[in-house]
């Protein structure tokens, strides 16, 4: 059964940092594009981020460049996203997703507040 | 601000069935795959169409994706109360280099 699990959300000031992880089982990790997508409360989605199966190319929305760091540790079958300089805007519930975005994580909620 | 632009709403009694229009450009829809999510009340999205018109496996036929030119559809038939749900396109934009999602469309059974 394939599984998604994110972890390391939480309340965190602005301008602090939080690192995301997301820890894949049930298929062959290191064979897929991963991505992180968001959802602040009562909004719509958006996508933050994507990387390869071997981490050599890697994608993100304009608005986390420079802040936010997609990585992958194919070894653990984990992904990660480390993000920086957080503002109240980045507050939202942080999905990770495979491939196609064909199965999802629960998600974890980042709260940016003073 | 999306790119992709949906109706904040559309609704049809049990039985009946809705359309949902995702309304892009040509740096998004018009060159790119359209992919539809449906996401329940307080839980992770789904995937129901990819590559335009493709379903998962596990989506029932009653759910359906169809692509022209810029614009993409998400059709519902014999619809549910379980259908009641949140409904996303999504798309690669070449312009921006990145995946954008529709504004989302709510659907609600009468």
């Amino acid at each position: 059964e394939v599984q998604l699990v994110e972890s390391g959300g939480g309340l965190v000031q602005p301008g602090g940092s939080l690192r995301l992880s997301c820890a894949a089982s049930g298929f062959t990790f290191s064979s897929y594009w991963m991505n992180w997508v968001r959802q602040p409360p009562g909004k719509g989605l958006e996508w933050v981020a994507n990387i390869k199966e071997d981490g050599s190319e890697k994608y993100c929305v304009d608005s986390v460049k420079g802040r936010f760091t997609i990585s992958r540790d194919n070894a653990k079958n984990s992904l990660y996203l480390q993000m920086n300089s957080l503002t109240v805007e980045d507050t939202a519930v942080y999905y990770c997703a495979r491939g196609i975005a064909d199965y999802w994580g629960q998600g974890t909620l980042v709260t940016v507040s003073s | 601000q999306s790119v992709l632009t949906q109706p904040p709403s559309v609704s049809a009694a049990p039985g009946q069935k809705v359309t949902i229009s995702c309304s892009g450009s040509s740096s998004n829809i018009g060159n790119n795959y359209v992919s539809w999510y449906q996401q329940l009340p307080g839980t992770a999205p789904k995937l129901l169409i990819y590559e335009n018109n493709k379903r998962p496996s596990g989506i029932p036929d009653r759910f359906s994706g169809s692509k022209s030119g810029t614009s993409a559809t998400l059709g519902i038939t014999g619809l549910q109360t379980g259908d009641e749900a949140d409904y996303y396109c999504e798309t690669w934009d070449s312009s921006l280099s990145a995946y954008v999602f529709g504004t989302g469309t709510k659907v609600t059974v009468l």
